[in-house]
């Protein structure tokens, strides 16, 4: 079965220092793709980066960027140089051929002035 | 432009009443979906249409009845509503050829009294 695991129920951190979630997932595809989701006090749930699990190279997106790790099924999320508005709700998932898209259950995050 | 758009964002209602909640989106995707969130912030799939045809249902309770009539609109009609419906619902659509990216509606507060 696919499963989603995040860790760290809840994190803080102070402004401008970097932090990482962490995650791990455990699937029998060989190819899927891994989702990191933002979900602000707004609700509103948005991509923050993708990972396509072919794919080696780890994805980047300005200060966000993730630590692939396909042999232990890893998929760690790391901001540098954290911003208040980056405080959300932070969701791990991942989604296999079939199209059944699985979120771990959320990292809430803390950035601190 | 709104990409994908739900109503109502709030509902408020009672026990043993029926409802509905619209989804439509203008991206041109071939899959929808509605999700749950409970009050833990747990993210689950409840359904997923590709092309007006139903290919994921969770273990959802008949009394929640999704239609498709076309694949930018995905409704969501709720009979005889329980204290335990109440959730926020977030419809989603995705597509291929943008990495099966989830792009999310703003979600609907759903409140059973």
């Amino acid at each position: 079965a696919q499963t989603v695991t995040q860790s760290q129920p809840e994190m803080s951190v102070q402004e401008a220092e970097t932090v990482t979630l962490s995650c791990t997932y455990d699937t029998s595809e060989s190819n899927y793709y891994l989702f990191w989701y933002k979900q602000p006090p707004s609700r509103q749930m948005i991509l923050v980066i993708r990972q396509e699990a072919y794919k080696q190279q780890n994805a980047t997106e300005n200060r966000f960027s993730v630590n692939f790790q396909k042999a232990a099924k890893s998929f760690s999320l790391k901001i540098s140089d954290s911003q208040l508005g980056d405080t959300a709700m932070y969701f791990c998932a991942s989604l296999n051929r079939d199209d059944k898209i699985i979120f771990g259950k959320g990292t809430r995050l803390h950035i601190l002035p | 432009d709104t990409a994908v758009s739900q109503t109502p964002k709030y509902l408020v209602t009672q026990m043993g009443n029926d409802k509905s909640i619209k989804c439509e989106q203008n991206l041109g995707h071939d899959t929808m979906y509605w999700y749950k969130q409970d009050s833990k912030k747990f993210l689950k799939i409840m359904f997923s249409y590709n092309n007006k045809e139903l290919i994921i249902n969770e273990t959802v309770p008949n009394r929640f009845s999704p239609k498709s009539p076309d694949k930018a609109h995905l409704n969501l009609h709720i009979n005889s509503l329980e204290l335990g419906d109440s959730a926020v619902y977030f419809c989603a659509s995705s597509h291929p050829d943008y990495g099966y990216e989830q792009y999310f509606g703003p979600g609907t507060r759903l409140t059973v009294t």
